[in-house]
């Protein structure tokens, strides 16, 4: 029983091509996350929803549109992909809407632009 | 905004030492600081977090300490095993997103 599920999880496309990954938490979080984790490991928000509302958009191109059926639903639209958006992407969600509090990772998204 | 400051990058130690790993944050108004392991492949795990009105918390072989006046904190390792090797990240974080520091590489030489 995955607590926080992602997929796909490798994601191999063309440049210019849009592409979707998709998550969901079954731990009754409030509050979900998209991170960015570069080739050199690095992990940056992106987006972070409590109870379906946007809350934090980082600096993310407007290529990148983030949707929350529901609140146990984080999913990431990436329009016009670009070679810069490989990267693992990973979904992570938390108890409440402070972001004070621990964070459970999904296993990431593997996304490869040709 | 919150800037975190991570060294070593990459940390070699033997079976049995002790490992150190340090952080240092910009922001004094971060009040929850979590350690985050992540093994080949595999998505980051927390493995300790401490808040800021608490100096020190302890779990089994690991540590982790707070100075808020100098704004930096440390995660320590004893005994490491093998199965210790992986990048562990430092975060910071006050009603902000957390700040991630950007990883340490340890590897534990049996």
């Amino acid at each position: 029983d995955t607590a926080v599920s992602q997929t796909p999880k490798y994601l191999v496309t063309q440049m210019g091509n849009d592409k979707s990954i998709k998550c969901e938490q079954n731990l009754g979080h409030d509050t979900m996350y998209w991170y960015k984790q570069d080739s050199k490991k690095f992990l940056k928000i992106m987006f972070s929803y409590n109870n379906k509302e946007l809350i934090i958009n980082e600096t993310v191109p407007n290529r990148f549109s983030p949707k929350s059926p529901d609140k146990a639903h984080l999913n990431l639209h990436i329009n016009s992909l670009e070679l810069g958006d490989s990267a693992v992407y990973f979904c992570a969600s938390s108890p409440t809407g402070g972001v004070d509090q621990p964070q459970h990772f999904g296993d990431g998204t593997r996304l490869s632009i040709l | 905004g919150e800037n975190v400051e991570q060294h070593p990058s990459t940390l070699s130690v033997q079976e049995g030492d002790s490992a150190v790993i340090k952080c240092t944050y910009s922001d004094s108004a971060s009040n929850y600081f979590p350690w985050y392991k992540q093994e080949l492949g595999k998505r980051p795990q927390l493995i300790i977090d401490i808040r800021s009105n608490v100096g020190e918390k302890k779990d089994q072989r690991i540590a982790v300490t707070l100075n808020k006046t100098a704004k930096h904190f440390s995660l320590h390792i004893t005994e490491t095993q093998p199965e210790d090797s992986a990048v562990y990240f430092c975060a910071a974080s006050q009603n902000t997103p957390l700040v991630f520091g950007k990883g340490t590489r340890l590897s534990v030489i049996a």
